[in-house]
């Protein structure tokens, strides 16, 4: 197993709620990123995090938002969720100036109504 | 958006039988990468190959780069049943965030 762990697994919310997922980094990583995945899609970049910062965004709104702690565990802050939100968001950690490869954590699903 | 494309979308084979998909990019690279997904959940490496190599093999998988096509194929060889799953490829033309395709879903029958 590759170590990253998050939380929860599965999630329903309504549009307009908001919510966060954790991402617990693969120990001696310092760098972790996160991708939506929607049902029958290839994974998309949201946003990577490195000692603390955001390190690169994709094409995501500002409603997307994220944190990274010192031990380098993460979150994602989604807010006035909608429906095409419903996806696996899946967090993936790596070491700053190896992220060639990223070890993905279990992903959580998130469905809204 | 995806980078590229995986084809095919869905590949059925009998456990022994060789899966070739293919995966085409749109933009230069450093280096393209295989992820392996079972059911949904969190993506596996499998194998990645620079922009400067040309073929490269591990255990039963055997992938190849074409930097003058934009495309890449990866070959697993005497599949399992355990094999079953969607395979993605992934390119890193913005120094470590992961592009990815649209995945092929093999099914390998018993």
């Amino acid at each position: 197993e590759t170590g990253v762990t998050q939380s929860p697994t599965h999630l329903i919310k309504t549009r307009g709620q908001q919510v966060t997922l954790r991402c617990s980094s693969q120990s001696g990583h310092n760098t972790v990123s996160w991708y939506q995945q929607a049902l029958g899609q290839g994974p998309q970049f949201i946003f990577q995090y490195y000692r603390e910062e955001e390190n690169g965004r994709g094409n995501f709104p500002p409603r997307f938002s994220g944190l990274q702690f010192p031990n380098y565990s993460s979150e994602l802050n989604v807010n006035a969720l909608e429906l095409d939100d419903s996806a696996l968001y899946l967090c993936a950690s790596s070491s700053w100036g190896y992220q060639e490869t990223q070890y993905f954590g279990p992903g959580t699903r998130l469905l809204v109504l | 958006s995806q980078q590229g494309e995986e084809d095919p979308q869905a590949l059925s084979i009998q456990e022994g039988e060789n899966a070739t998909m293919n995966c085409s990019y749109k933009t230069s690279i450093n280096n393209l990468q295989w992820y392996r997904q079972n059911s949904g959940r969190g993506l596996v490496h499998l194998i990645l190959i620079r922009s400067n190599e040309r073929e490269k093999h591990s255990g039963r998988l055997r992938v190849t780069l074409d930097t003058s096509k934009k495309s890449s194929s990866l070959l697993i060889t005497a599949s399992r049943a355990a094999d079953t799953a969607s395979y993605f490829c992934a390119t890193d033309n913005l120094a470590d965030k992961l592009i990815f395709g649209t995945g092929t879903r093999l099914q390998v029958f018993p």
